[in-house]
């Protein structure tokens, strides 16, 4: 069974870089067949797609951060991460890694993380 | 970008009735489109992908329909674990994006 999950500091200080990682279990990140991504939710509100990255190491990014953001993958620790810079208390949120099914089934999500709660505060 | 508009925000239903959400599309995302369930402190989880196709495991009393820009999410009879907020996605085109949400609430 495939897991996915969050890692990284629970509050940052604004200005500074936002750093999650999500490790894979029970499955290769490796996988042709499978992307790999990030996805927030700000406490009380909606979800919002940061961005995904492809085996290849291709990434795809939502435009409203795409100047902030960089994802990136390891291989050798079935990892993969996310970098969000210049954070503000906007970018408090609840933060998903997931996978994407895209070869099979298109760009859905059929497995997230818990998630993690990153605060922005200093 | 493609925006995701659902309706109503919030839906109050008494269990054993019928649940209909609606998810809008800005522009055709042919049928490229996906219903997540969502509770309490809990991610969301995949519902129905394709418009129509129930995920492993997802009873028959969720079914999905609508291709273009017009989708509709239906629970037939709601129980009590169905109470949680609904989103859908398109995955049609890149950005990925997703609705606002409908929760659906006990009347």
């Amino acid at each position: 069974q495939l897991q996915v999950q969050e890692s990284g500091p629970g509050l940052v200080k604004p200005s500074e870089t936002l750093s999650l990682t999500c490790t894979v279990s029970g499955g290769s990140i490796s996988s042709s067949g499978y992307s790999w991504g990030w996805i927030r939710q700000p406490p009380g509100k909606g979800l919002e797609w940061i961005g995904s990255i492809y085996y290849s190491g291709t990434t795809y990014y939502n435009p409203s951060l795409k100047s902030r953001v960089t994802i990136s993958v390891d291989t050798s620790k079935n990892q993969f991460s996310l970098k969000l810079s210049s954070v503000t208390a906007a970018d408090t949120a609840v933060y998903y890694c997931a996978r994407h099914p895209w070869q099979q089934l298109g760009n859905l999500i059929d497995y997230w993380g818990q998630g993690t709660l990153v605060t922005v505060s200093s | 970008e493609i925006v995701m508009t659902q309706s109503p925000a919030t839906l109050s239903v008494s269990p054993g009735e019928r649940a209909t959400l609606s998810c809008r599309a800005s522009q055709s995302v042919s049928s490229n489109l996906a219903w997540y369930q969502q509770k309490p402190g809990q991610a969301p989880s995949l519902l129905i992908y394709g418009a129509s196709t129930r995920a492993t495991g997802i009873p028959a009393r969720f079914s999905g329909s609508g291709s273009g820009t017009e989708f509709t999410l239906t629970i037939s009879s709601l129980q009590s674990e169905d109470f949680a907020v609904y989103y859908c996605q398109q995955y049609n085109n890149w950005p990925l994006t997703f609705g606002g949400g409908t929760k659906v609430e006990i009347k």
